[in-house]
């Protein structure tokens, strides 16, 4: 299994407070993202990370923002948490592109926004 | 732009039953395509994948054919079992692509009865 872990795992909090998602990961990948899944959605892609202090905005980044000053860790925050920023954040790393392409995903981060 | 469209669910099967769950796919390059699958309370893995046109991807007796002709990959198996259960994902990765980007479908949730 991928050395992939993100904490916390379930989070309840309320609405405008700042938040912060880590997904940690052992396999000294270059490439990590933030995903969230919510119903009817499937997954999109909020943030990802080519490389440390590299990153670039996916296709739902508004609200968040992200960090990576070492490989091991990408952090996800949102600064003020809404009620539509309840879901489940997934972090997946990849090795590389030009190899197999896959994407090996963390447990999950459950958070509640009340 | 790239996207994938899959069937939509639940899809409600008995043991041993036939399984079909399609997948369509519109992209500018040369994708890679995947089915990835979520089991309960578990991050996404890698089901099975195929990077090429004709190409066959199989694993734990699911098969999809990359059938450039039609733009599909559809997902079957011979014979389900409960534990197959699970919410399916279709996924594709332009090849030319340097960030490794996936694009995910909804997914589609299986259940099998016994």
């Amino acid at each position: 299994d991928a050395g992939i872990t993100q904490s916390p795992r379930h989070k309840v909090t309320e609405t405008g407070t700042p938040v912060t998602l880590r997904c940690h990961q052992t396999e000294n990948h270059r490439y990590m993202y933030w995903y969230r899944q919510d119903p009817g959605h499937g997954l999109r892609l909020i943030h990802y990370s080519y490389g440390v202090k590299d990153t670039d905005k996916g296709e739902v980044s508004d609200g968040y923002s992200v960090s990576r000053s070492k490989t091991e860790d990408f952090l996800l925050t949102l600064e003020s948490a809404t009620s539509s920023q309840t879901s489940v954040y997934f972090c997946a790393i990849m090795s590389s592109p030009e190899a197999t392409g896959e994407l090996f995903f963390g447990e999950g981060s459950r958070l509640t926004v009340l | 732009g790239d996207s994938v469209t899959q069937m939509e669910g639940p899809v409600t099967l008995s043991e041993e039953a036939f399984l079909t769950i399609n997948c369509t796919y519109t992209a500018t390059g040369y994708p890679s395509l995947f089915w990835y699958v979520q089991y309960p309370g578990e991050g996404l893995q890698l089901l099975l994948k195929a990077t090429k046109a004709d190409d066959k991807g199989s694993n734990k007796g699911f098969e999809a054919t990359y059938r450039k002709e039609t733009t599909s990959f559809h997902l079957e198996k011979g014979s389900v079992q409960v534990s197959d259960s699970a919410v399916y994902f279709c996924a594709l990765r332009d090849r030319g692509s340097t960030l490794g980007r996936l694009y995910f479908g909804r997914g589609t949730q299986l259940t099998v009865w016994p």
